[in-house]
Order: C-alpha cells, then sequence, then structure tokens
C-alpha cells in the first residue's frame, strides 16, 4: 500500500538558512508525490507535484522537491528561509483507489 | 473566483446537539471532498463526491456522520448527536481529475463540542 513518512514533526532554521524537509514513500507503482503547505488557521495548499516528468520540481515561492527512487524519498527544500514560510508542511502520494494519502506533518519554526 | 468557501468557520456546541458544517465548491469542479484534522489523527478523509454522487464514505466515523451534495455548488456534513471526540477542524476540498485529485482546500470549520 503507498504511504508517505515525514522525519521530523518540527523544525526549525534560521531566516536566510537553508530548508529541508523530509519525506519517504512507500509505493507499488510510480507513485504521484506532492507537497502541501497550511498556514495559521487556512486549508491546505499544494505546493508543488511529481506525476512522473521531471525529478527536480519546481513550486510556488521558490520551493523544490527532488524524487528520488534509489532512496524512495521526496524532500522538500528552500535555499534561503523566510520568516513567512513558517507553517506546516505535508508530504503526500497517491494511493492505488487514488485518493491522497497524507503524512502526518512537519511543522516549521523560523528563528529571526 | 472566491475558492472554496465554508461555514461557519468558527462552531461551538453541547453535545448531544445537532451541528451542521456547509460547503460550497468552486465552480466547474466535479469532486468534493469532506476531511477532518486533529491532533492526534491528522488529516482523514470521511467521504468524497463525484458530480454531487456520494463515491466513497468508508471513512465515515459512524452512523451519527452523514453527508450530502443536492446540487454542485453546495455540500453539508451534518453530525448528530455530537460529542466531544468529534473536535476537530473539518475541511471540504474542491477537485478536479488530472490524473490525480487536484484539490482546492477552503479554510474549514472548527468545531468544539462541549
Amino acid at each position: 500500500a503507498q504511504s508517505v513518512t515525514q522525519l521530523g514533526s518540527h523544525v526549525s532554521v534560521s531566516e536566510g538558512a537553508l530548508v529541508l524537509l523530509r519525506c519517504n514513500y512507500s509505493s507499488s507503482v510510480p507513485p504521484y508525490l506532492f507537497w502541501y503547505v497550511q498556514y495559521p488557521n487556512q486549508g491546505l495548499q499544494l505546493l508543488l507535484k511529481y506525476t512522473s516528468a521531471a525529478t527536480l520540481v519546481k513550486g510556488i515561492n521558490g520551493f523544490e522537491a527532488e524524487f528520488k527512487k534509489s532512496e524512495t524519498s521526496f524532500h522538500l527544500t528552500k535555499p534561503s528561509a523566510h520568516m513567512s514560510d513558517a507553517a506546516e508542511y505535508f508530504c503526500a502520494v497517491k494511493g492505488r483507489d487514488d485518493k491522497i494519502i497524507f503524512g502526518k506533518g512537519t511543522r516549521l519554526h523560523i528563528l529571526p | 473566483d472566491a475558492g472554496v468557501i465554508q461555514s461557519p468557520r468558527h462552531e461551538v456546541t453541547e453535545m448531544g446537539q445537532e451541528v451542521t458544517l456547509r460547503c460550497k465548491p468552486i465552480s466547474g469542479h466535479d469532486y468534493l471532498f469532506w476531511y477532518r484534522q486533529t491532533m492526534m489523527r491528522g488529516l482523514e478523509l470521511l467521504i468524497y463526491f463525484n458530480n454531487n454522487v456520494p463515491i466513497d464514505d468508508s471513512g465515515m466515523p459512524e452512523d451519527r456522520f452523514s453527508a450530502k451534495m443536492p446540487n454542485a455548488s453546495f455540500s453539508t456534513l451534518k453530525i448528530q448527536p455530537s460529542e466531544p471526540r468529534d473536535s476537530a477542524v473539518y475541511f471540504c476540498a474542491s477537485s478536479v481529475w488530472r490524473g490525480y485529485y487536484e484539490q482546492y482546500f477552503g479554510p474549514g470549520t472548527r468545531l468544539t463540542v462541549t
């Protein structure tokens, strides 16, 4: 069955530092993978998606993610953190029944 | 487009009362999903509709929960009777199919049952 595991429920980085949020997936078929962002008191918003095209996927707000089949990973990165990046981030995978399966989420804290 | 609209944004009710949550999806989207988010269980899919027809309600926790979509522009999620363990944030997501469900989430309804 498809699933995702997010490593670290909380991550803190300094403003201007590299952001790295980790996600590993499990899938018996070529996966469709997603990152969503949830700002306080808002719904989830699609940040980027991998649909078996280019392995390096660029999203909104300067985020990108790289699909690595050998490592079964889809980590989210941003070169320089901004205070406005503080939010909760969810990795997700398309399940066999096409439903989106979400990870537990990683809360990103930005230190001034 | 105004995006997905949910009402009310906050609801506080007493145990045993009926609660109705409302959702207006994005025009032209033919899928609608209801999710529940809690700290303990994360984001759970409750039910989803295609062209106003319920497709999968296997995530509905029990018979106290029911959902309807009488037309393409309106859906409700009802809890009767409500219990304190139903306290959560409930999201509606409007979607189109692009080889995957491209979902647009509403702002959510925060439900507190005392």
